[in-house]
């Protein structure tokens, strides 16, 4: 497989647990960002990585949110005492050093916080 | 906002014509990108502009940049049914890291 993927597909859980999202980048991609996208919305920027340097974040982003990319590989993002808000689809992309050709992005991992 | 403008919202056009979308943003970028989402599904990129080109063409698509105003232009020729789904635009401003997505144009091709 060569795209991005991103694990679980859905998730349901109940509001102020935490959860924890996967995101696998295309392996030559060295940039990795996350998105969150709600319904009729365009996809909201979270967090940037460039290789395992985590170079910029939303100020949107409250301390609940927090992500990581050890050794420039696979990311996480893990949402600490989730709130009905922050039901979503998550989305995962990841680009070379030219993005020429643009963002690859993931199918995304739907939260639901109930 | 953090979010450009898209012009129209939402269009709805007969199979064969040609639909043309607008995106509007802020401050200086490096590049615009153009993408397109089916329902419930991923992003798909479709066609990058620089901020030094005016026009780029890719198959059915072409996208102009007009950097004195802050505006580009998606322009889907011969339009099909298939082509039904969201498009948004997404800027890289000069001195960041993150492209910033447009609320986006739902386009309705109908048969």
């Amino acid at each position: 497989d060569t795209g991005v993927s991103q694990d679980p597909r859905h998730k349901i859980t109940k509001r102020g647990q935490n959860v924890t999202f996967r995101c696998d980048p295309i392996s030559e991609h060295n940039r990795l960002y996350w998105y969150r996208q709600t319904l009729g919305q365009g996809p909201e920027f979270l967090t940037y990585f460039q290789n395992e340097a985590q170079l910029e974040k939303s100020r949107l982003l409250s301390d609940r949110f927090s992500a990581e990319r050890p050794k420039g590989s696979f990311s996480t993002l893990e949402i600490q005492r989730t709130e009905q808000g922050d039901s979503a689809m998550y989305l995962c992309a990841s680009s070379p050093r030219d993005i020429h050709y643009g963002y690859t992005f993931g199918s995304g991992t739907r939260l639901t916080v109930v | 906002s953090q979010q450009g403008e898209e012009d129209p919202q939402a269009l709805s056009i007969q199979e064969g014509e040609n639909a043309t979308m607008n995106c509007s943003y802020k401050t200086s970028i490096n590049n615009l990108q153009w993408y397109r989402q089916n329902s419930g599904r991923g992003l798909v990129h479709l066609i990058l502009i620089r901020s030094n080109e005016r026009e780029k063409h890719s198959g059915r698509l072409r996208v102009t940049l007009d950097t004195s105003k802050k505006s580009s232009s998606l322009l889907i020729t011969a339009s099909r049914a298939a082509d039904t789904a969201s498009y948004f635009c997404a800027t890289d401003y000069t001195g960041g890291f993150k492209t910033i997505f447009g609320a986006g144009t739902r386009l309705f091709v109908k048969a």
